[in-house]
Protein backbone atom coordinates (compact mmCIF):
# COMPACT_ATOMS: atom_id res chain seq x y z
CA UNK A 1 0.00 0.00 0.00
CA UNK A 2 1.34 3.48 -0.70
CA UNK A 3 1.45 6.05 1.99
CA UNK A 4 -0.34 8.57 0.12
CA UNK A 5 -2.89 7.40 -2.66
CA UNK A 6 -4.32 9.98 -5.18
CA UNK A 7 -6.83 8.83 -7.87
CA UNK A 8 -4.14 9.43 -11.33
CA UNK A 9 -7.55 11.16 -13.57
CA UNK A 10 -7.84 12.50 -15.43
CA UNK A 11 -10.48 13.91 -13.85
CA UNK A 12 -13.03 16.10 -16.27
CA UNK A 13 -15.34 18.87 -14.74
CA UNK A 14 -16.90 21.55 -16.91
CA UNK A 15 -16.00 25.45 -16.56
CA UNK A 16 -18.14 26.27 -13.47
CA UNK A 17 -18.54 23.27 -11.77
CA UNK A 18 -16.89 21.64 -8.19
CA UNK A 19 -14.06 19.17 -8.75
CA UNK A 20 -13.53 17.47 -6.06
CA UNK A 21 -9.62 15.66 -5.18
CA UNK A 22 -9.30 12.82 -2.75
CA UNK A 23 -6.55 11.97 -1.22
CA UNK A 24 -5.87 8.78 1.64
CA UNK A 25 -3.08 8.06 3.85
CA UNK A 26 -1.67 5.26 5.53
CA UNK A 27 0.21 6.44 8.37
CA UNK A 28 -2.11 6.81 11.19
CA UNK A 29 0.20 9.60 12.76
CA UNK A 30 0.45 12.22 9.98
CA UNK A 31 -0.10 15.23 11.20
CA UNK A 32 0.21 17.86 8.36
CA UNK A 33 -1.50 18.01 4.93
CA UNK A 34 -1.08 20.35 2.15
CA UNK A 35 -2.03 20.34 -1.19
CA UNK A 36 0.14 21.78 -4.46
CA UNK A 37 -0.80 22.08 -7.92
CA UNK A 38 1.78 22.06 -10.58
CA UNK A 39 1.53 23.20 -14.34
CA UNK A 40 2.76 21.05 -17.01
CA UNK A 41 6.62 21.82 -16.47
CA UNK A 42 6.59 23.90 -13.89
CA UNK A 43 7.61 23.26 -10.38
CA UNK A 44 4.91 22.23 -7.36
CA UNK A 45 3.04 25.44 -6.19
CA UNK A 46 0.94 25.42 -2.88
CA UNK A 47 -2.32 26.10 -2.78
CA UNK A 48 -3.68 24.66 0.79
CA UNK A 49 -2.40 23.49 4.26
CA UNK A 50 -4.24 21.93 6.83
CA UNK A 51 -3.60 20.36 10.45
CA UNK A 52 -6.87 19.74 12.54
CA UNK A 53 -10.43 18.13 10.91
CA UNK A 54 -12.78 19.61 9.70
CA UNK A 55 -13.00 22.68 6.32
CA UNK A 56 -10.78 25.17 5.56
CA UNK A 57 -11.72 27.68 3.03
CA UNK A 58 -9.56 30.01 1.05
CA UNK A 59 -11.24 31.90 -1.73
CA UNK A 60 -12.28 29.17 -4.51
CA UNK A 61 -10.47 26.13 -2.34
CA UNK A 62 -11.64 24.28 0.27
CA UNK A 63 -9.42 21.56 1.96
CA UNK A 64 -11.68 19.29 4.44
CA UNK A 65 -9.53 16.53 6.92
CA UNK A 66 -10.61 13.66 8.27
CA UNK A 67 -8.22 12.06 10.26
CA UNK A 68 -10.50 9.12 11.64
CA UNK A 69 -11.02 7.92 8.00
CA UNK A 70 -7.18 9.48 7.01
CA UNK A 71 -8.62 11.23 4.20
CA UNK A 72 -8.08 14.49 2.78
CA UNK A 73 -9.29 16.70 0.05
CA UNK A 74 -9.84 19.46 -2.46
CA UNK A 75 -13.00 21.17 -3.86
CA UNK A 76 -12.46 24.14 -6.43
CA UNK A 77 -15.68 25.66 -6.91
CA UNK A 78 -16.17 27.71 -10.03
CA UNK A 79 -13.65 25.33 -11.86
CA UNK A 80 -11.60 27.61 -14.10
CA UNK A 81 -9.81 26.15 -17.58
CA UNK A 82 -6.65 27.88 -15.90
CA UNK A 83 -7.43 25.18 -12.73
CA UNK A 84 -6.46 22.54 -15.38
CA UNK A 85 -3.07 21.06 -13.32
CA UNK A 86 -1.81 17.49 -11.79
CA UNK A 87 -2.88 18.61 -7.95
CA UNK A 88 -0.62 16.67 -5.29
CA UNK A 89 -1.57 15.78 -2.15
CA UNK A 90 1.45 15.81 -0.06
CA UNK A 91 1.96 14.25 3.88
CA UNK A 92 4.38 15.31 6.76
CA UNK A 93 4.90 12.90 9.26
CA UNK A 94 5.38 13.21 12.69
CA UNK A 95 8.90 12.72 14.03
CA UNK A 96 10.51 16.15 15.65
CA UNK A 97 11.69 18.82 13.29
CA UNK A 98 12.31 17.38 10.27
CA UNK A 99 10.51 18.14 7.48
CA UNK A 100 9.75 15.58 4.85
CA UNK A 101 6.78 15.68 3.16
CA UNK A 102 5.04 12.48 1.15
CA UNK A 103 3.44 13.14 -1.73
CA UNK A 104 0.92 10.88 -3.71
CA UNK A 105 0.80 10.39 -7.66
CA UNK A 106 -0.97 13.57 -8.28
CA UNK A 107 -4.86 13.82 -9.72
CA UNK A 108 -4.40 15.49 -13.05
CA UNK A 109 -7.79 17.85 -13.89
CA UNK A 110 -9.12 19.29 -16.94
CA UNK A 111 -11.35 21.45 -16.94
CA UNK A 112 -13.46 22.05 -20.09
CA UNK A 113 -14.54 25.28 -21.66
CA UNK B 1 10.14 38.92 -1.08
CA UNK B 2 12.32 36.93 -3.62
CA UNK B 3 10.71 33.42 -4.04
CA UNK B 4 13.64 29.76 -4.02
CA UNK B 5 15.87 29.89 -6.83
CA UNK B 6 17.86 27.06 -8.80
CA UNK B 7 20.60 26.88 -11.00
CA UNK B 8 21.13 25.72 -13.53
CA UNK B 9 17.75 25.25 -15.14
CA UNK B 10 19.19 22.92 -17.12
CA UNK B 11 21.85 20.29 -17.63
CA UNK B 12 22.82 17.83 -19.67
CA UNK B 13 25.55 15.03 -18.55
CA UNK B 14 27.23 12.20 -19.51
CA UNK B 15 27.07 7.98 -17.37
CA UNK B 16 29.67 8.77 -15.12
CA UNK B 17 29.94 12.29 -15.05
CA UNK B 18 29.16 14.28 -11.84
CA UNK B 19 26.92 17.46 -11.42
CA UNK B 20 26.23 19.43 -8.80
CA UNK B 21 22.96 21.64 -7.94
CA UNK B 22 22.66 25.08 -6.32
CA UNK B 23 19.33 26.50 -4.15
CA UNK B 24 18.98 29.73 -2.44
CA UNK B 25 15.90 29.62 -0.56
CA UNK B 26 13.46 32.19 0.16
CA UNK B 27 15.16 35.06 2.29
CA UNK B 28 14.68 34.15 6.15
CA UNK B 29 14.31 30.40 5.63
CA UNK B 30 16.55 28.10 7.37
CA UNK B 31 15.18 24.59 5.93
CA UNK B 32 16.06 23.60 2.55
CA UNK B 33 14.76 20.04 1.09
CA UNK B 34 15.86 18.25 -1.89
CA UNK B 35 13.57 16.51 -3.88
CA UNK B 36 13.64 14.14 -7.03
CA UNK B 37 10.33 13.71 -9.64
CA UNK B 38 10.20 11.48 -12.51
CA UNK B 39 7.41 10.48 -14.17
CA UNK B 40 7.50 6.63 -12.82
CA UNK B 41 8.39 7.44 -9.59
CA UNK B 42 6.71 11.13 -9.05
CA UNK B 43 8.20 13.43 -5.99
CA UNK B 44 9.95 11.53 -3.58
CA UNK B 45 12.24 12.82 -0.80
CA UNK B 46 16.32 13.18 -0.92
CA UNK B 47 17.30 15.43 1.89
CA UNK B 48 16.82 17.74 4.53
CA UNK B 49 19.40 20.77 5.34
CA UNK B 50 18.55 22.81 8.28
CA UNK B 51 21.33 25.49 10.09
CA UNK B 52 23.98 23.43 8.10
CA UNK B 53 23.12 19.73 9.38
CA UNK B 54 21.48 17.10 7.29
CA UNK B 55 18.34 16.68 9.41
CA UNK B 56 16.37 14.04 7.33
CA UNK B 57 17.50 11.64 4.50
CA UNK B 58 15.59 9.80 2.34
CA UNK B 59 16.00 6.33 0.57
CA UNK B 60 18.33 7.20 -2.45
CA UNK B 61 22.12 5.91 -2.91
CA UNK B 62 25.43 7.41 -1.50
CA UNK B 63 25.89 9.15 -4.52
CA UNK B 64 22.97 11.89 -4.15
CA UNK B 65 24.69 14.17 -1.14
CA UNK B 66 24.15 17.57 -0.59
CA UNK B 67 25.79 20.21 2.05
CA UNK B 68 23.98 24.16 3.02
CA UNK B 69 26.38 26.93 4.27
CA UNK B 70 25.87 29.37 6.71
CA UNK B 71 23.85 31.97 4.51
CA UNK B 72 21.26 28.94 3.91
CA UNK B 73 22.28 28.51 0.49
CA UNK B 74 22.24 24.33 -0.16
CA UNK B 75 24.03 22.20 -2.88
CA UNK B 76 23.33 18.79 -4.14
CA UNK B 77 25.31 16.80 -5.82
CA UNK B 78 24.95 13.50 -7.69
CA UNK B 79 28.00 11.16 -8.44
CA UNK B 80 28.75 8.86 -11.14
CA UNK B 81 25.70 9.87 -12.94
CA UNK B 82 23.35 7.24 -14.68
CA UNK B 83 20.63 7.05 -16.92
CA UNK B 84 17.73 6.14 -14.50
CA UNK B 85 19.04 10.20 -12.59
CA UNK B 86 17.43 11.77 -15.21
CA UNK B 87 14.90 14.20 -13.29
CA UNK B 88 13.66 17.41 -12.18
CA UNK B 89 15.14 18.22 -8.67
CA UNK B 90 13.18 20.51 -6.69
CA UNK B 91 14.30 22.50 -4.03
CA UNK B 92 11.50 23.55 -1.72
CA UNK B 93 12.43 26.40 1.25
CA UNK B 94 10.78 26.52 4.51
CA UNK B 95 11.29 28.67 7.92
CA UNK B 96 12.31 25.27 9.49
CA UNK B 97 11.58 25.80 12.71
CA UNK B 98 7.64 25.01 12.57
CA UNK B 99 8.00 21.27 12.63
CA UNK B 100 5.65 18.79 10.75
CA UNK B 101 3.33 22.32 9.96
CA UNK B 102 5.72 24.13 7.73
CA UNK B 103 5.02 24.73 4.48
CA UNK B 104 7.37 24.39 1.96
CA UNK B 105 7.70 26.14 -0.96
CA UNK B 106 9.40 25.02 -4.21
CA UNK B 107 11.98 26.81 -6.61
CA UNK B 108 11.66 26.91 -10.43
CA UNK B 109 13.78 23.05 -10.39
CA UNK B 110 16.82 21.81 -12.53
CA UNK B 111 15.77 19.70 -15.35
CA UNK B 112 18.85 17.06 -15.69
CA UNK B 113 19.16 14.44 -18.35
CA UNK B 114 21.96 11.91 -18.43
CA UNK B 115 22.95 10.86 -21.84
Amino acid sequence: QKEVEQNSGPLSVPEGAIASLNCTYSDRVSQSFFWYRQYSGKSPELIMSIYSNGDKEDGRFTAQLNKASQYVSLLIRDSQPSDSATYLCAVNRVGGATNKLIFGTGTLLAVQP
Amino acid sequence: KAGVTQTPRYLIKTRGQQVTLSCSPISGHRSVSWYQQTPGQGLQFLFEYFSETQRNKGNFPGRFSGRQFSNSRSEMNVSTLELGDSALYLCASSSGTGGAWDEQFFGPGTRLTVL
